[in-house]
Formats: structure tokens, sequence, C-alpha cells
């Protein structure tokens, strides 16, 4: 089936740090991938729509600035924290859906926890 | 986007067949209803989707009923493993953005 691999799975770093994650499409294309931050004991929140070859379109509330992304190819988003500070700790989670897959669910990553210190 | 409304927390004996009801009373004609499983410090975990009537797989089974205002995921004989967080959401095909809501927290005990 569809996989979405993300990098790393856990990041601890310092505050003031600035921290980059993958999210790639292993076995198909996808012209966009989204972005969800999860805190412990919530639900997932999306935080960005990742489209390929253009600009990101973020949700209301969340910093564009802070939450920089990159969708360069049709199998590869990157979500980079900006200086990270501890208030960003959270689990970022990536979602995606083949091209032509419209009525097929979209796939998750496993996630990547981030610790900010 | 169609609201989703699910009990938060649910337990249930090994065994046992285990049914979460979703309510969505503002579900559009080309709203269809999908399912997720997540375990903790994982990503979602595509469980069944459906649209109207009956879908079953080898791990669930999705009852909706005529007027599609609400939805039953159905796990048969539960274990352990099945201790997770179920998310039940609506969507349209195409609108790939997806809502989640509160989740049901499902306890499964031996």
């Amino acid at each position: 089936g569809a996989v979405v691999s993300q990098h790393p799975s856990r990041v601890i770093c310092k505050s003031g740090t600035s921290v980059k994650i993958e999210c790639r499409s292993l076995d198909f294309q996808a012209t966009t991938m989204f972005w969800y931050r999860q805190f412990p004991k919530k639900s997932l929140m999306l935080m960005a729509t990742s489209n390929e070859g253009s600009k990101a379109t973020y949700e209301q509330g969340v910093e564009k600035d802070k939450f920089l992304i990159n969708h360069a190819s049709l199998t590869l988003s990157t979500l980079t924290v900006t200086s990270a500070h501890p208030e960003d700790s959270s689990f970022y989670i990536c979602s995606a859906r083949g091209i032509g897959d419209e009525d097929q669910p979209q796939h998750f990553g496993d996630g990547t926890r981030l610790s900010i210190l | 986007l169609a609201k989703t409304t699910q009990p938060i927390s649910m337990d249930s004996y090994e065994g046992q067949e285990v049914n979460i009801t979703c309510s969505h009373n503002n579900i559009a004609t080309n709203d269809y209803i999908t399912w997720y499983q997540q375990f903790p410090s994982q990503g979602p975990r595509f469980i069944i989707q459906g649209y109207k009537t009956k879908v079953t797989n080898e791990v669930a089974s999705l009852f909706i009923p005529a007027d599609r205002k609400s939805s039953t995921l159905s796990l048969p004989r539960v274990s352990l493993s099945d201790t997770a967080v179920y998310y039940c959401l609506v969507g349209s095909f195409g609108n790939e953005k997806l809502t989640f809501g509160t989740g049901t927290r499902l306890t499964i005990i031996p």
C-alpha cells in the first residue's frame, strides 16, 4: 500500500534552533501534502497545505514565517520550524494522497516528535 | 466541512464487539465517511471508508443509515491491541482538507 515516510522520528534540540522535518511519499506522487500538529491528548490540527511548485496555504493562526514549508518535488515536502521555542514542542504529522486518487483515503506518516529544551 | 461528534472515551473487554457511533448531522450529498485509528506516537492509520449502507473489510464494518447523519464503526472481537483513538471524518472526494474531531479513546480491558 501507499507509504508516507517522515524523518526524523524524534528531535530534541535547544531553544532557538531551526528544525527541518521531511515528509516523503515512497511509492506514489503527490501534488499536495498536509502538515498537522498534535499536542498531548489532543486531536490533530491542520497547520498548512503544501503544494508542489507553489506556496503553501496556511490555516488561520499559523505563522508562515515560523513554519516554513517547501514542496520542491512530487514526493517530498519539508516543514522547517524556525527559531524553535519550548511552546513549539509537539508531534508533527504529514499526510498525502496520490495523484488521481481523489476517492482514496489520505496516507499519514508516523509523525515527528519535536522537543525543544 | 461537516462537523463530527463522537464519544470521548469507551471501555470494552477483550473478545467483545465494539461499536463507536459518530454524528455528522450536516453531512453533504457528496461527502463520504472515513475512520482512522491512531496509536500513541504514531500517525493515523486508515481503517474503513464508506458513503452509504454497509461496508466491511478485514478489520471492521461501517454502518451508515439512509439519512447518513450518523455512522457506526464496528470492531468485531476486540483485543488489547485495539486500544487506540478512533477518529471519524467526513469529507468530499477531491476536497483533500481533513478536519479531525476529538476522536474516541477506546480502552480494551483484559
